[in-house]
């Protein structure tokens, strides 16, 4: 069975633009959350999506934005790019959205904001 | 407010005894635990976990100890291998309710040297 897969898993962009990242969770799970890693905060929690709809959300600005597809597949959009957005992204999939008891992650994407 | 702490950043253990990571947490919501081990470059992946009713969970090289009076779970690693040198993360979830989601320690490097 397939991992999770992420793409891009690098990107640069200058601040100011806009970013997507996908999200492709491993076949059957419906459950695909997002997290920010930094090395002064570890990982943060961003949302949650099951069955399309965004069920939990972290303490993160609303110019990171997400969406899931009746595939599951998931995006995140990261609008007015700041230098401070420097991060791996890392997309999380699970059978069940709650409770979750084990969630199987992405090789990430490593965003850099310059 | 850091619910999930890992107060120690780094560990470094011979090869062959015994690596202890310790967690400490303050919601006392949370009633599942778990450990991610990362490597560099790739997500984190899922190690063991521990339900609240337990005290102890036990999985070959691996086993998570829970003191919930103390809000404090740690992970012993039995003999310790090089291949253990990884990042490993704290995670905890409330059960019940819901909001859930995973709150991540920020993680501890653990260096295993031959």
């Amino acid at each position: 069975k397939a991992g999770v897969t992420q793409t891009p898993r690098y990107l640069i962009k200058t601040r100011g633009q806009q970013v997507t990242l996908s999200c492709s969770p491993i076949s059957g799970h419906r459950s695909v959350s997002w997290y920010q890693q930094t090395p002064g905060q570890g990982l943060q929690f961003l949302f949650e999506y099951f069955s399309e709809t965004q069920r939990n959300k972290g303490n993160f600005p609303g110019r990171f934005s997400g969406r899931q597809f009746s595939n599951s597949r998931s995006e995140m959009n990261v609008s007015t790019l700041e230098l401070g957005d420097s991060a791996l992204y890392l997309c999380a999939s699970s059978l069940v959205a709650r409770p979750v008891h084990e969630q199987y992650f992405g090789p990430g994407t490593r965003l850099t904001v310059t | 407010d850091q619910q999930v702490k890992q107060n120690s950043p780094s560990l470094s253990v011979q090869e062959g005894r015994i690596s202890i990571l310790n967690c400490d947490y303050t919601n006392s919501m949370f009633d599942y635990f778990l450990w991610y081990k990362k490597y560099p470059a790739e997500g984190p992946t899922f190690l063991i976990s521990i339900s609240s009713i337990k005290d102890k969970n036990e999985d070959g090289r691996f086993t998570v100890f829970l003191n919930k009076s103390a809000k404090h779970l740690s992970l012993h690693i039995v003999p310790s291998q090089p291949g253990d040198s990884a990042v490993y993360f704290c995670a905890a979830s409330a059960y019940r309710g819901s909001n859930y989601k995973l709150t991540f320690g920020k993680g501890t490097l653990l260096t295993v040297n031959p």
